[in-house]
């Protein structure tokens, strides 16, 4: 089976512009969640989605925004980039309601560059 | 709040020895604790987790971790390191009662050099 898949691999961007990332859960899982990863440090949550309803959002910006659509996929999107928003962004998905203790798959993330 | 500490940025070991990793938490209430693995240019990989039960919990790659309630500690261990386990080690920790979605904490990561 296909793990978690996201595109696209890496990204270069200015600043002001804005980005779409794209994730594909795991087959049959309902639940994907964003997080953000700035080198040297561990992942912060951005967002969670759960049969395509917001769950939780962290502590980012209204540039950031998300959604789900029916076949479980999400996006992420950014707008008014900023040089800090230079991270690895990492899409992770789950079996179940969030509620339960399923640990999360990850994919291998979205390289973003801001110039 | 909740957090959790990796108190070590690196830890080196000989490989054939073995390794602990460390990890500390605070967090409201009884947790469920986590540990990820990440390799260069890739997502984390779930290697264990502690949910109830017995204290030793036993992972993927002949990975465990002792959940230690008294110290809030959930440390990762392996009885011989090999080469291959060099890779950036995550805790995890969500509380059970997180108000209907998985806010999952992770710690800044320890990275493991295992040396031939």
């Amino acid at each position: 089976d296909a793990g978690v898949t996201q595109s696209p691999t890496h990204l270069i961007k200015t600043r002001g512009q804005h980005v779409t990332l794209r994730c594909s859960p795991i087959s049959g899982h309902k639940s994907v969640s964003w997080y953000q990863q700035v080198l040297g440090q561990g992942p912060q949550f951005i967002f969670q989605y759960y049969e395509k309803e917001e769950r939780g959002r962290g502590n980012f910006p209204d540039r950031f925004s998300a959604r789900q659509f029916p076949n479980y996929s999400s996006e992420l999107n950014v707008n008014a980039l900023l040089l800090g928003d230079s991270a690895l962004y990492l899409c992770a998905s789950s079996l179940a309601d969030p509620n339960y203790d399923q640990p999360q798959h990850f994919g291998d993330g979205t390289r973003l560059s801001i110039l | 709040a909740q957090s959790v500490a990796q108190p070590e940025d690196q830890v080196n070991v000989a490989e054939g020895n073995p390794l602990t990793v460390k990890c500390t938490y605070s967090v409201s209430g009884n947790p469920y604790l986590f540990w990820y693995v990440q390799y260069p240019n890739r997502g984390l990989q779930f290697l264990l987790k502690y949910i109830t039960g017995d204290n030793l919990v036993k992972g993927s790659y002949g990975f465990e971790a002792e959940f230690n309630k008294s110290q809030t500690s959930f440390h990762l261990k392996k009885p011989s390191a090999l080469v291959s386990d060099s890779a950036l080690y995550f805790c995890a920790v969500r509380p059970r009662n997180s108000g209907g979605y998985q806010k999952v904490t992770f710690g800044t990561g320890t990275k493991l050099q295992v040396i031939p």
